[in-house]
This record gives C-alpha cells, sequence and structure tokens, in this order.
C-alpha cells in the first residue's frame, strides 16, 4: 500500500535558519505529492505540490523537488520566520483513484513535524 | 470566498453515545472527504463522497458512517461512541478533476468522556 515517511522531529531553529524536512514515500505508479501545513487549532492548509517527476512546487518561500529516483519530496526554506512555526505534512495521493479521473480525495499523510522557529 | 466550515468546533460525548458532525464545502466544490487525526495515528481517510455517494472508504468500522447532500454539504455520523474515537475529524473538499488539490476545515474536536 501507499506510506509516506517523514522526519519525526520536533525540529528546533533560530529565525533566518535553514529548514529541510525529508519527506519519502513509496506508491504504485506516480502519485501527486503535497506539503501541507497546520497552525495551532486550525485544520490543514495547502503549502506547495507536485504532479510529476521533477515538477518543483514553491509558495512562500518553500520549495519541494518531486524526486522519482530517490521517491522523495523534501520540503525546504532559505530563511524561516517565527511565523513559520507549525505542523507539516507531507503527503500523495492514490494514483489509481487519480487515474480512473478523480480528483485527490485520498491522501496518504506522513506523522507529521513540528516545527518551531525562535527569534 | 468562504473556506469549508465545520460544526461544531467542539463536542463532548460519553461512551456509548452517538455523535454528527457536520461539513459545508467551498462553494462548488462536489467532492468531500473525511479524515480522522490523532496523536498516536495521524491522519487516516475514513471516506469521500461525490454526488450524494460514497466512492471510497477507509479502513474504519461500520460505526462509522456519512452522507453528502443535494447542495454537497456532508455529515458523518459515529454510532456506540468508543474512548478511542477522541480525535479531531477534518473535512476537506475539493473540485473534480485531475490533480484539483483538498482544501481542509479547521475541523471539529471530538472528546469522549
Amino acid at each position: 500500500g501507499n506510506s509516506v515517511t517523514q522526519m519525526e522531529g520536533p525540529v528546533t531553529l533560530s529565525e533566518e535558519a535553514f529548514l529541510t524536512i525529508n519527506c519519502t514515500y513509496t506508491a504504485t505508479g506516480y502519485p501527486s505529492l503535497f506539503w501541507y501545513v497546520q497552525y495551532p487549532g486550525e485544520g490543514l492548509q495547502l503549502l506547495l505540490k507536485a504532479t510529476k517527476a521533477d515538477d518543483k512546487g514553491s509558495n512562500k518561500g518553500f520549495e519541494a523537488t518531486y524526486r522519482k529516483e530517490t521517491t522523495s519530496f523534501h520540503l525546504e526554506k532559505g530563511s524561516v520566520q517565527v511565523s513559520d512555526s507549525a505542523v507539516y505534512f507531507c503527503a500523495l495521493s492514490d494514483t489509481a483513484l487519480r487515474n480512473s479521473g478523480g480528483s485527490n480525495y485520498k491522501l496518504t499523510f506522513g506523522k507529521g513535524t513540528l516545527l518551531t522557529v525562535n527569534p | 470566498k468562504a473556506g469549508v466550515t465545520q460544526t461544531p468546533r467542539y463536542l463532548i460525548k460519553t461512551r456509548g453515545q452517538q455523535v454528527t458532525l457536520s461539513c459545508s464545502p467551498i462553494s462548488g466544490h462536489r467532492s468531500v472527504s473525511w479524515y480522522q487525526q490523532t496523536p498516536g495515528q495521524g491522519l487516516q481517510f475514513l471516506f469521500e463522497y461525490f454526488s450524494e455517494t460514497q466512492r471510497n472508504k477507509g479502513n474504519f468500522p461500520g460505526r462509522f458512517s456519512g452522507r453528502q447532500f443535494s447542495n454537497s454539504r456532508s455529515e458523518m455520523n459515529v454510532s456506540t461512541l468508543e474512548l478511542g474515537d477522541s480525535a479531531l475529524y477534518l473535512c476537506a473538499s475539493s473540485l473534480w478533476g485531475h490533480n484539483q488539490p483538498q482544501h481542509f476545515g479547521d475541523g471539529t474536536r471530538l472528546s469522549i468522556l
């Protein structure tokens, strides 16, 4: 079955530090890949996505590249801010369902990584 | 544009009771999915509805059920509540189509005493 493994955390950084959160996946076919962010007391917000190999998703200074050869989708940001403190989830879509013409309505998530950025 | 709205935000129940949670998707979104989030198991897919039909179901017991109305609003029901059902229940909606992302609500926090 599909699975997503991401670094456990928590990750604690100082403001303006470089961030990497590792994510690897196991899936049949070629899933779409996502990063979601969850702030305290809120639901998940889509941060970025990539739908095919070598695609780079980017948003708000965050980037992730879909690496088929290493089955990875690592999240990076060059300079983190205190406001980036949140839990980050890597996720993939179900390829079989996608190929049937549907949307990404069944996501498999990693366990989440808590990021704390100190001033 | 209003986001996904879930009600209520918080709910406290006792074992053996049943509960109904509500989700109003983003206008124009016809696909609604439900997820359970717990510290131990993380985020797990419950089921997905499109045009009032359940298209896919996760690995949860039959106590968990749902439905979707003609206006795309969805409800999920949990019967005979157990302590382990304490969780954040998240609803997500999306447009139909290839690679459309899911948009999540803020969830309903269900606590079982």
